[in-house]
């Protein structure tokens, strides 16, 4: 399938603040995009998704935002905490072969 | 507890010996896939299955084989590993639908072939 990649490979932000994770996709026919939070020695979590009739879905402390012009996802994670120190992988499906990971923003949070 | 395993975590081998990595669930979910997990490459689909005996490739199937035999087992196959297959592998299970995207996520079999 077509890729999904991220804008940063690795992110820094201090405890506390907001972080923002983007992610730029160029399957326009995708039906769905996803987060995914893995933290070291783990498998990813599922975190939030959004269909693709959505601009903005929130969860607890995440938000994610879609823009189908620009075709660019991103997560916003309120008042960063030591434990969202993870790699964040964005993914988009809507066919019937699942998901199409991006290459992944390790998120490391400060002090 | 709700979980997929996957068996072994860790695993050396050499090149040409068949090996067969374990993939089970306990949620019944129809949806079982395979990913390998490589530095600067993300994650890619192997193979799928949708539901029992109805298995399809993904994005890299080649040097791979699997069988979906019960709801629950999902084994990734390995007929002759090569030395480019080392990487970290990773099961997943998740219902049909569009709740197929909640992918559940094994804790990882880390392969290297010699």
């Amino acid at each position: 399938g077509e890729s999904v990649g991220l804008h940063l490979p690795t992110l820094s932000v201090q405890e506390g603040d907001n972080s923002i994770i983007n992610c730029a996709y160029s399957n326009s026919a995708s039906d769905y995009f996803i987060w995914y939070k893995q933290e070291s020695g783990k498998g990813p979590q599922f975190i939030i998704d959004i269909r693709s009739n959505m601009d903005k879905r929130q969860g607890q402390r995440v938000t994610v935002l879609l823009n189908k012009t620009v075709k660019h996802l991103s997560l916003q994670i309120a008042a960063t905490q030591p434990g969202d120190s993870a790699v964040y992988f964005c993914a988009e499906g809507g066919g019937a072969d699942g998901l199409t990971f991006g290459k992944g923003t390790h998120l490391i949070i400060q002090p | 507890e709700a979980q997929v395993t996957q068996n072994p975590r860790y695993l050396i081998t050499v090149t040409g010996k068949k090996l067969t990595v374990t993939c089970s669930q306990n949620m019944n979910h129809e949806y079982m896939s395979w990913y390998r997990q490589d530095p600067g490459l993300g994650l890619r689909q192997i193979y799928y299955s949708m539901n029992v005996e109805v298995t399809d490739k993904g994005d890299v199937p080649e040097g791979y084989k699997v069988s979906r035999k019960e709801k629950r087992n999902f084994p990734l196959i390995l007929e002759s590993p090569s030395p480019n297959q080392t990487s970290l592998y990773f099961c997943a299970s998740s219902n049909q639908g569009r709740s197929r995207y909640e992918q559940y996520f094994g804790p990882g079999t880390r392969l290297t072939v010699t």
